[in-house]
């Protein structure tokens, strides 16, 4: 059974102060890593996929990277208005390989 | 270009109630889910969908049911309703990497 686990629950960071989420996998055979960002009250939103262990994504602030273990987004500088809740999910070539399995997702608050 | 469009966006249920979460989305996906998500739990896969005709179960199927007889739509069908069903519930589409979710539909038993 796929498991992702993501680490800390919760994190708060002040204004300008980089700092890295994780989400740690077991798959009996990655298809995909994704990271999403989730605001209160509406639906994820879609930011990175990654496929093999060494590749790196950017987007404005953002970098994920993964490994044959795990995902690190990397936040440089953040801003208040990177506070959302962080989402990991893998999907496995094993099985019903269309699913998507979940973690529980890190809460980011950047103070100001 | 709409998306995933969930209807309604709120709803409170009595308990043995019955109720269809409505979802359709606009672009041409195979592959459609249904998620709920409950506080510090993260998504917790209900149903989901290979294309019109193909259905099967997630990790939490009890108590719901699904249909899926276009590609557009995947309605979940709340048959009685429990306490337990108290939730936010998250549709997503998708054809070969990024999923899109819907605004979602916050649901209360009592």
């Amino acid at each position: 059974e796929d498991q992702v686990t993501q680490s800390p629950e919760a994190l708060r960071l002040q204004e300008g102060e980089s700092s890295s989420l994780n989400c740690s996998y077991t798959v009996s055979g990655l298809r995909g890593l994704f990271w999403y960002r989730q605001d209160p009250g509406k639906g994820p939103e879609f930011l990175f996929t990654l496929y093999s262990a060494g590749e790196e994504k950017e987007k404005e602030r953002l970098k994920a990277t993964l490994t044959k273990k795990e995902s690190f987004l990397h936040i440089t500088a953040p801003k208040p208005e990177d506070s959302a809740t962080y989402l990991c999910a893998v999907q496995s070539w094993s099985g019903a390989n269309s699913k998507l399995t979940f973690g529980k997702g890190i809460t980011l608050s950047v103070r100001p | 270009n709409a998306g995933v469009t969930q209807t309604p966006k709120f709803r409170i249920l009595k308990i043995g109630q019955s109720m269809t979460l409505q979802c359709t989305q606009d672009m041409n996906h195979n592959y459609m889910y249904w998620y709920r998500q409950d506080p510090g739990m993260g998504l917790k896969l209900i149903y989901y969908s290979v294309g019109a005709g193909i259905t099967d179960k997630g990790e939490v199927p009890n108590g719901y049911n699904v249909s899926r007889s276009t590609t557009e739509d995947f309605p979940l069908r709340l048959e009685l309703a429990a306490p337990s069903q108290t939730s936010v519930y998250f549709c997503a589409s998708r054809m070969n990497t990024e999923a899109f979710f819907g605004q979602g539909t916050r649901l209360t038993v009592v």
